[in-house]
């Protein structure tokens, strides 16, 4: 079984479109996140949820909103889609103050045209 | 500010030859530290982690890596480095009680055969 899954793992829109990306985790976890990988590999932290509160909101703009309808789903909602929204979007989950580290989905490769 | 810093863009090795990964934290804390390596169109796998003890830490793979606390570092090592080993390798932190972990740009590790 997946430990973290995400759909949909490729996604092609077009700018000014509404889309929405999955995750969910099956490993028991109280955090979830989300990460976005842009083209030269860096990783940024967009979101974490843990126990249905949001509790790092990084200088993300508000056409991307998190919904968490369960303690095993996050799922990223993106309004407006704009060229530079094109990145690989992961999610990840975690026990929190733990120190084991973050389980991390496959990706979800988004490319606005 | 906590960051996390991977000094080498990219670096190539020849397989069998013995491999060194730099990374560099700053942190008011000792953070929890990983590595993780990504391979090309693959999600993120946790290859070791440290928080406290034994500043040597065995990962998977054959990789282990060591902390020093005066150095301010978290190198990531293998004695013999195998062709599947080309990917992508993050260093990551996270301060404890933040769930707010932390990646480095990534070092993209090149073999030669």
């Amino acid at each position: 079984d997946t430990a973290v899954s995400q759909t949909p793992k490729y996604l092609v829109t077009q700018m000014g479109n509404d889309k929405s990306i999955k995750c969910e985790q099956n490993l028991g976890h109280d955090t979830m996140y989300w990460y976005k990988q842009d083209s030269k590999k860096f990783l940024k932290i967009m979101f974490s949820y843990n126990n249905k509160e949001l509790i790092i909101n990084e200088t993300v703009p508000n056409r991307f909103s998190p919904k968490s309808p369960d303690k095993a789903h996050l799922n990223l909602h993106i309004n407006s889609l704009e060229l530079g929204d094109s990145a690989v979007y992961f999610c990840a989950s975690s026990q929190a103050n733990t120190g084991r580290g973050y389980t991390f989905g496959s990706g979800t490769r988004l490319t606005v045209v | 500010a906590q960051s996390v810093t991977q000094p080498d863009i990219h670096i190539t090795v020849s397989e069998g030859a013995s491999l060194e990964l730099r990374c560099n934290y700053s942190y008011g804390a000792t953070p929890y530290l990983f590595w993780y390596v990504q391979s090309p169109g693959q999600g993120l796998q946790l290859l070791l982690k440290y928080f406290s003890g034994d500043t040597l830490v065995q990962g998977i793979k054959g990789f282990e890596a060591e902390f020093k606390r005066s150095q301010s570092s978290f190198n990531l090592r293998k004695p013999s480095v195998h062709w599947s080993d080309a990917a992508e390798y993050f260093c990551a932190g996270d301060g404890y009680n933040n769930n707010d972990m932390r990646f480095g740009a990534g070092t993209r590790l090149t073999v030669k055969p």
